[in-house]
């Protein structure tokens, strides 16, 4: 079965600091992997996916994420945080075949910006 | 992009009171949609996948006579909690899945359901 992990439940960053987002997962095959923004009263918004090809991946609002297979892992980065990044980030890993589109999520990690 | 509406955001209603939560994909046909549980402070627990007209896949442990899933149109998924309770008391969020172009989930604003 797959799994995600997110070790940090909660990082604090000043605004203009750089980011990483930690996201571990276990999965038997070539995985499909997601990172999601949830910001209060709204819907998860997806930020980036990897499914195959170029191991460094760029989303919206200036996030990218490197798959790294050796490791299991697909942190999350962002050079300069702002003040507006303040919110929850989930990684997710899909299923392919017949349970495609099925997500597991990580734990979540809760971002607070500083001024 | 894509758009997820819920419908309502918030409902409170009764112990023994069954609830139904709309679930509709705005500008896109959706075969599947997802049906997620979250607690506070804890990760997103799928529920349950809905089939356009066919029969609901339900995770394990996920009590089908209780969430009552139907998925009717290509638009439109309901999840209807039955007989509800205070331990159902949760935020749900579904999702619709996307094929061309983008392949991709598109979730719902989530609704909060407490149970009084």
């Amino acid at each position: 079965a797959q799994s995600v992990t997110q070790p940090d439940i909660h990082i604090t960053v000043s605004e203009g600091a750089s980011l990483e987002l930690r996201c571990n997962y276990s999965y038997g095959a070539t995985p499909y992997l997601f990172w999601y923004v949830q910001s209060p009263g709204q819907g998860l918004q997806l930020l980036l996916k990897y499914f195959s090809g170029d191991t460094l991946v760029q989303g919206i609002k200036g996030f990218e994420a490197e798959f790294k297979r050796s490791q299991s892992s697909f942190n999350l980065r962002k050079p300069s945080v702002h003040w507006s990044d303040a919110a929850e980030y989930f990684c997710a890993v899909g299923a392919g075949g017949t349970s495609y589109g099925k997500l597991t999520f990580g734990q979540g990690t809760i971002l607070t910006v500083h001024p | 992009g894509a758009v997820v509406s819920q419908h309502p955001s918030r409902v409170i209603c009764k112990s023994g009171t069954s609830v139904k939560i709309e679930c509709r994909s705005l500008d896109f046909q959706a075969t599947t949609m997802f049906w997620y549980r979250q607690f506070p402070k804890k990760s997103l627990m799928l529920m349950a996948t809905s089939n356009e007209g066919s029969k609901a896949t339900y995770e394990q442990g996920v009590e089908k006579d209780k969430f009552l899933i139907n998925h009717a149109s290509l638009t439109l998924s309901t999840l209807t909690v039955t007989s509800a309770h205070p331990e159902d008391s949760s935020f749900y969020i579904c999702s619709a899945h996307r094929d061309r172009p983008t392949y991709e989930q598109y979730f719902g604003p989530g609704t909060r359901l407490t149970v009084t």
